[in-house]
């Protein structure tokens, strides 16, 4: 069976940090991966998608980025983090019917 | 661009009732829908997916219907239980959305109280 793991489960970092969060997924090959956050009163919001290793596209302009070294790899990286880049941040893949599994997510506080 | 609306954003309720949560889209033009449950501070746990060209899906004590050209779905949820407490969270892939991604509803929090 499949099953997607993130890591960290939470966070805190301070303005002007780098960041760096993985994403795994087991027992599929091929899968879309998605990067998603949710913030505070807000809705989840598609950041980053792939297809395949190394491409990646970008859905909104923003001070993050996203790639894709393995197949089953996702990460998410900063150079410097921003107050704003607080949130929510939800790791999924999908199927070929395109149904999406989400991972447990990581709680990103900046300070 | 399309835009995912869940009515009402919070729903409290008896045990043993039976509910309905609602979530409409303007663009009719989707390849699937699909519905999930969060609970607090955790990952978003996929509950039913219907295909565009299907009217309804049933897992247990929950439907979920689907009217694509009214862009309209529901969730009912038969005899609730204080263990159905989440948020809910309505999503669409759009044809012409980028990666097949999501497109999320902002949710409806259910407290089903004892």
């Amino acid at each position: 069976s499949q099953t997607i793991h993130q890591w960290p489960a939470t966070l805190v970092q301070p303005v002007g940090s780098p960041l760096s969060l993985e994403c795994t997924v087991e027992g599929t090959s091929n899968p879309n991966l998605y990067w998603y956050r949710q913030a505070a009163g807000r809705g989840l919001q598609l950041l980053f998608y792939s297809v395949g290793i190394g491409q990646i596209s970008s859905e909104v302009p923003q001070n993050l980025s996203a790639s894709r070294p393995q197949d089953r790899q996702f990460i998410l990286s900063s150079k410097k983090l921003l107050l704003s880049d607080s949130g929510f941040y939800l790791c999924a893949w999908s199927e070929p019917n395109y149904e999406q599994y989400f991972g447990p997510g990581t709680r990103l506080t900046v300070t | 661009k399309q835009e995912v609306t869940q009515i009402p954003a919070a729903l409290s309720v008896p045990e043993g009732e039976n509910l309905v949560l609602n979530c409409s889209f303007t663009d009719s033009a989707i390849y699937n829908l699909q519905w999930f449950r969060q609970d607090p501070g955790k990952g978003l746990t996929s509950l039913l997916l219907i295909q565009s060209s299907q009217r309804e899906q049933t897992s247990g004590r929950l439907n979920a219907s689907l009217d694509k050209s009214s862009g309209r779905s529901t969730l009912y949820i038969a005899a609730s239980q204080p263990g159905d407490s989440a948020t809910y969270l309505c999503a669409v892939i759009t044809n012409s959305n980028s990666g097949y991604a999501l497109n999320f509803g902002k949710g409806t929090s259910l407290l089903v109280t004892p």
